[in-house]
């Protein structure tokens, strides 16, 4: 069965830093790309970054360029989001979700709730 | 990049049908063949309906089917049921290995 499971969420002011995680079983992690996608409160869905199968690319929504970064670790089965110079409209659910080329996700994890406020 | 433009909301009667649309442009719905929707209920994770157009994964019901035309999308739910309620948001590959998700629609089961 595949799972992901979200990890790192919480309370931090604006400017700030967060590293989530996402740990991977069930699937053989190396073979596939891997997304976050993020839900502010109420609203919709917005797919955030990506990396290929071994690390080699990584791309961004224009919004977080320059302040977030995509990594994984094969070895650990683990995805990971490090946030920097956060602001208050990167408010949101944090899903890691197993992305398939770019095309569709077709698993999710319960996803992380980051909140970023004074 | 905008979002990808849905009806913020539908509803129909039990064992009607209903279509969602979603409407992109030559970037993203109209120039891939890479369209996919999710059904959110609340408090829930996104669950793929529908990948590449008009795939279903496993497991997910054949009332359910997409297509696409030009610049515009469709999800179409036949047979609707009471737990068809949900968040409906569309997809679409969008270059350079990046994604566009639409505004999402609210179904409503009358």
């Amino acid at each position: 069965e595949v799972q992901l499971v979200e990890s790192g969420g919480g309370l931090v002011q604006p400017g700030g830093s967060l590293r989530l995680s996402c740990a991977a079983s069930g699937f053989t992690f190396s073979s596939y790309w891997m997304s976050w996608v993020r839900q502010a409160p109420g609203k919709g869905l917005e797919w955030v970054a990506n990396v290929k199968q071994d690390g080699s690319e990584k791309y961004y929504v224009d919004s977080v360029k320059g302040r977030f970064t995509i990594s994984r670790d094969n070895a650990k089965n683990s995805l990971y989001l490090q946030m920097n110079s956060l602001r208050a409209e990167d408010t949101a659910v944090y899903y890691c979700a197993r992305d398939w080329y770019a095309e569709y996700f077709q698993y999710w994890g319960q996803g992380t709730l980051v909140t970023v406020s004074s | 990049q905008s979002a990808l433009t849905q009806p913020r909301s539908v509803s129909g009667s039990p064992g009607q049908s209903v279509t969602i649309s979603c409407t992109g442009t030559s970037s993203d719905v109209g120039g891939y063949t890479y369209v996919s929707w999710y059904q959110q209920h609340p408090g829930k994770a996104p669950k793929l309906m529908i990948y590449d157009v008009s795939k279903r994964p496993s497991g997910v019901p054949d009332r359910f089917s997409g297509s696409k035309s030009g610049n515009t999308a469709s999800l179409t739910i036949s047979g609707l049921q009471a737990e068809d309620e949900a968040d409906y948001y569309c997809c679409s590959y969008a270059g350079s290995y990046t994604v566009i998700f639409g505004g999402g629609t609210i179904l409503t089961v009358l």
